[in-house]
């Protein structure tokens, strides 16, 4: 069975950094692609970025460039995202989810990672 | 980039059909035919429902179906049951080689 499991829930400060995870299973973990999405609450669905995990090509939405990072490392069939400077905005609910290429849809998605950004 | 437009919420009664637009651009639904369709349950990771337009994954049912005309793709789900009751969002690949998503639409059966 294909899966997608995510790290758990966060709470962190202002300023913190943070990294989450999303450990594929039951597939090729390198020749799918892996993305982000942020669901803030109430919200709807924000494309963040994806990442092919065999050779580390990386796509980011023009809203997230420069906010985050999307890394993978194949030797243990994990995608992370992470924050250098968490701020109370990025409070959100964060899934990944995978796909064929770069153009295809999810399927399909982790249980997602809250994320609570408060001082 | 705007997230694609969708109808913030339709309903239905069991039984009837709806459907649910989703309008882009030259730049993104018009651009490609990646168009496609996510179920969300409350509390719940969304599940694809449509893929490239009016492709079902293997295990969804068939009254969930695809459309595209232009600028605009559609969802339509026939025979609808109480357990349709969820958020819908639209996806498009983009002309930029991203993703946008729909605002979603929140569908309630009567």
């Amino acid at each position: 069975e294909v899966q997608l499991v995510q790290s758990g829930a966060e709470v962190k400060k202002p300023g913190e950094s943070l990294k989450i995870s999303c450990k594929g299973s039951g597939y090729s973990f390198t020749n799918y692609w892996i993305g982000w999405v942020r669901q803030m609450p109430g919200k709807g669905l924000e494309w963040m970025g994806i990442i092919y995990p065999g050779d580390s090509d990386t796509r980011y939405s023009p809203s997230f460039q420069g906010q985050v990072t999307i890394s993978a490392d194949r030797s243990i069939n994990t995608a992370y995202l992470q924050w250098s400077s968490l701020k109370a905005s990025d409070t959100a609910m964060y899934y990944c989810a995978r796909a064929l290429t770069s153009r295809d849809s999810f399927d399909p998605w982790g249980q997602g990672t809250l994320v609570t950004v408060s001082s | 980039q705007s997230a694609l437009t969708q109808p913030a919420s339709v309903s239905g009664s069991p039984g009837q059909s709806i459907t649910i637009s989703c309008t882009g651009t030259s730049s993104d639904v018009g651009y490609s035919n990646y168009v496609s369709w996510y179920q969300q349950h409350p509390g719940k990771a969304p599940k694809l429902m449509i893929y490239d337009v009016s492709e079902r994954p293997s295990g969804v049912s068939y009254r969930f179906s695809g459309s595209k005309s232009g600028n605009t793709a559609s969802l339509t789900i026939s025979g609808l049951q109480t357990e349709d009751e969820a958020d819908y969002y639209c996806s498009s690949y983009t002309s930029s080689s991203t993703f946008l998503f729909g605002g979603g639409t929140k569908l309630t059966v009567l």
